[in-house]
């Protein structure tokens, strides 16, 4: 089945970090490029973060920009999230998705909470 | 950055009936880069629609894009029970943004 499996999310304090961990399966992963959406509760969408397939080109948005780390790790289809410096703010679902030119595979995603 | 602002914000409608969501963008789409999304409680968004007017894999003809440079439309024919969500436009051409959705439901 095609598919892709967040995890890693949680509570976490103001300032804190957490890694997200995104699992491909059913296609292949390396041949993709792949992005990092968020959804605040009761919010609309926000593209965060994309990396080519090669791990080649990244790309932030300006409200996680030298406070996150995208990455991938081809040879186990998993693709990651370092979040550093953490505020109230990133509360939020965070989707990994699929790019094919456009967000064509979703996950589940996972709830990261900040608060103290 | 470009803006994407969808309307209306919430459309009331009735099973049978057709919908018409609008979404406008702050300036050209290069390439009709454009793509319309599902999202239903609980659930991560479904892929509708990309280059404004081709449908998904597995996506009814009911639904329809249409649209190029700053205005897009995504036309549902006849709503299916199903088919009550909100809906997101987003441009791919320039980096990547989102409308702030249009929730349809059941009037």
């Amino acid at each position: 089945e095609v598919q892709l499996v967040e995890s890693g999310g949680g509570l976490v304090q103001p300032g804190g970090s957490l890694r997200l961990s995104c699992a491909a399966s059913g296609f292949i992963f390396s041949k993709y490029s792949m992005n990092w959406v968020r959804q605040a509760p009761g919010k609309g969408l926000e593209w965060i973060s994309y990396i080519s397939s090669s791990s080649s080109a990244i790309y932030y948005a300006d409200s996680v920009q030298g406070r996150f780390a995208i990455s991938r790790d081809n040879a186990k289809n998993s693709l990651y999230l370092q979040m550093n410096s953490l505020r109230a703010e990133d509360t939020a679902v965070y989707y990994c998705a699929r790019y094919g030119g456009y967000f064509d595979l979703w996950g589940r995603g996972t709830l990261v909470t900040v608060s103290s | 950055e470009i803006v994407l602002t969808q309307s209306p914000g919430t459309l009331s409608l009735s099973p049978g009936e057709r919908a018409t969501l609008s979404c406008r963008a702050s300036q050209s789409v290069s390439s009709s880069y454009l793509a319309w999304y599902q999202q239903k409680p609980g659930q991560a968004p479904r892929l509708l629609m990309y280059g404004a007017s081709s449908r998904a894999t597995g996506i009814p003809d009911r639904f329809s894009g249409s649209g190029s440079g700053t205005d897009f439309t995504l036309t549902i024919s006849r709503l299916e029970p199903e088919d009550f969500a909100v809906y997101y436009c987003q441009q791919y051409g320039s980096s990547y943004t989102f409308g702030q959705g249009t929730k349809l439901e059941i009037k």
